[in-house]
């Protein structure tokens, strides 16, 4: 069964710091991924796609792909309390997108 | 622009009642559509998906079934509901792209259901 792990914190920063937040994927043969972020009682919304092995920043957030050691991260720099939320992590293989639980990050003022 | 339209935002339905939630998007043609399930503390779990009109893939067996009468449309049923059917149901869109791809998503702001 294809899977996305994450760890479900919470993860608990100070404003201004860098959060990390990490990911594993089973399958082997996925060609995309994102990360997500969901406030609470709302739905995801995309922040970050990544399709190659590497770094890609958007903003504050740059995402991290390596394909040999199937992980993803996300980066997100001086953190802000309205970056508190659950990120998801996904990928893709063919039509359907994998999500991970989430990991709940909160960002102390 | 394009955008996702979901109702209703809440819903409370009795065990054994059907269900019908409808999602339409706007903006855009021939788009991937997908139903998902998220029940309270957990992860997303894919229920349907659909590549075009009339073209529906289940993921979940269960009480559940989904339609796609137009391109932009898609209606998620059930003839009677179980206590377990109660979630978050979240519709979404990603434009057509072939199969080893993908954009990402687009979710609507989702239905509460509660089965009681």
């Amino acid at each position: 069964q294809k899977e996305v792990e994450q760890n479900s914190g919470p993860l608990s920063v100070p404003e201004g710091a860098i959060a990390s937040l990490n990911c594993t994927y089973s399958d082997r043969g996925s060609q995309s991924f994102f990360w997500y972020r969901q406030y609470s009682g709302k739905s995801p919304e995309l922040i970050m796609s990544i399709y190659s092995n590497g770094d890609k920043e958007d903003g504050r957030f740059t995402a991290q792909l390596n394909k040999a050691s199937q992980y993803v991260s996300l980066l997100i720099r001086d953190s802000q309390p309205s970056d508190s939320a659950t990120y998801l992590c996904a990928t893709t293989g063919g039509f359907k997108t994998i999500f991970g639980a989430g990991t709940r990050l909160f960002v102390k003022a | 622009s394009q955008t996702i339209h979901q109702w209703p935002a809440t819903l409370v339905q009795p065990v054994g009642s059907p269900l019908s939630l409808e999602c339409t998007v706007e903006g855009t043609s021939n788009p991937n559509l997908y139903w998902y399930r998220q029940a309270a503390g957990r992860g997303l779990q894919l229920l349907f998906y659909s590549v075009g009109i009339g073209q529906i893939s289940s993921e979940v067996p269960q009480n559940l079934s989904a339609s796609r009468p137009q391109d932009r449309q898609f209606i998620l049923s059930s003839k009677k509901l179980l206590l377990s059917d109660s979630g978050f149901y979240l519709c979404a869109w990603s434009p057509r792209a072939r199969s080893d791809f993908n954009y990402g998503y687009t979710f609507g702001s989702g239905t509460r259901l509660t089965v009681v």
